[in-house]
């Protein structure tokens, strides 16, 4: 079955210092990927779309320089938390859309990286 | 707006008994795909059951069942013989767009089940 890697699944750093968040498809291709962020007890907010060789497409208040998204391969994308902050603190998920696998539209989840910024 | 709406924060049942979750949403469109999403404490998301809207017979999966009402826009799921296992976090959620180029989920606020032993 499709199966999407997130990593790191926990991390804690200094404010003002930069996350980076890996999600990768393992067994499928994955020319678009999406990334959600969940605060304690609430439900799951979409941030923005991650394409395939071309620039993220952001949801209205995600501020574009602060979750810098990159999808250079077709099996990966990467979030990267710049500068953050005691806020940024939150459960960030992926997923991705295995296409051509199962033909419906079912997304994949990652696990889920925890980030707490000191 | 799209939105997915669901009206009850928590909830408990009694092991072995049948509880059911609400869930109402608002779409212009007329083909989609909705969805029930467990996140058990692990914050993994499962996919429980997924319904296409032109399709008029409720989806079933083992013990979990919908109530499609299309024209009320309404999506109840149905947990028969509740197991310990059972207990998570249940979203909501479809997709507005069926066919179309995005697989963008949009979420309702969810609902705790705790089941009792």
């Amino acid at each position: 079955g499709a199966v999407v890697s997130q990593h790191p699944s926990w991390v804690i750093c200094k404010s003002g210092t930069s996350v980076k968040i890996e999600c990768r498809s393992l067994d499928f291709q994955a020319t678009t990927m999406f990334w959600y962020r969940q605060f304690p007890k609430q439900s799951l907010m979409l941030m923005a779309t991650s394409n395939e060789g071309s620039k993220a497409t952001y949801e209205q208040g995600v501020e574009k320089d602060k979750f810098l998204i990159n999808h250079a391969s077709l099996t990966l994308s990467t979030l990267t938390v710049t500068s953050a902050h005691p806020e940024d603190s939150s459960f960030y998920i992926c997923s991705a859309p295995p296409q051509g696998l199962s033909g419906a539209n079912v997304l994949t989840f990652g696990a889920g990286s925890r980030l707490t910024v000191l | 707006a799209q939105t997915v709406t669901q009206s009850q924060p928590e909830m408990s049942v009694q092991e072995a008994e049948t509880v059911t979750l609400s869930c109402t949403y608002d779409t212009s469109e007329n083909n989609y795909y909705l969805f029930w999403y467990k996140q058990p404490p692990s914050r993994q998301m499962i996919l429980v059951i997924r319904q296409e809207a032109y399709k008029q017979q409720n989806a079933t999966e083992n013990r979990f069942s919908v109530n499609f009402q299309k024209a009320a826009k309404s999506f109840s799921l149905k947990i028969s013989d509740s197991q310990l296992g059972d207990t998570a976090m249940y979203f909501c959620a479809f997709i507005p767009n069926y066919g179309g180029a995005t697989n963008k989920l949009i979420f309702g606020t969810g609902t705790l089940l705790a089941v009792q032993p």
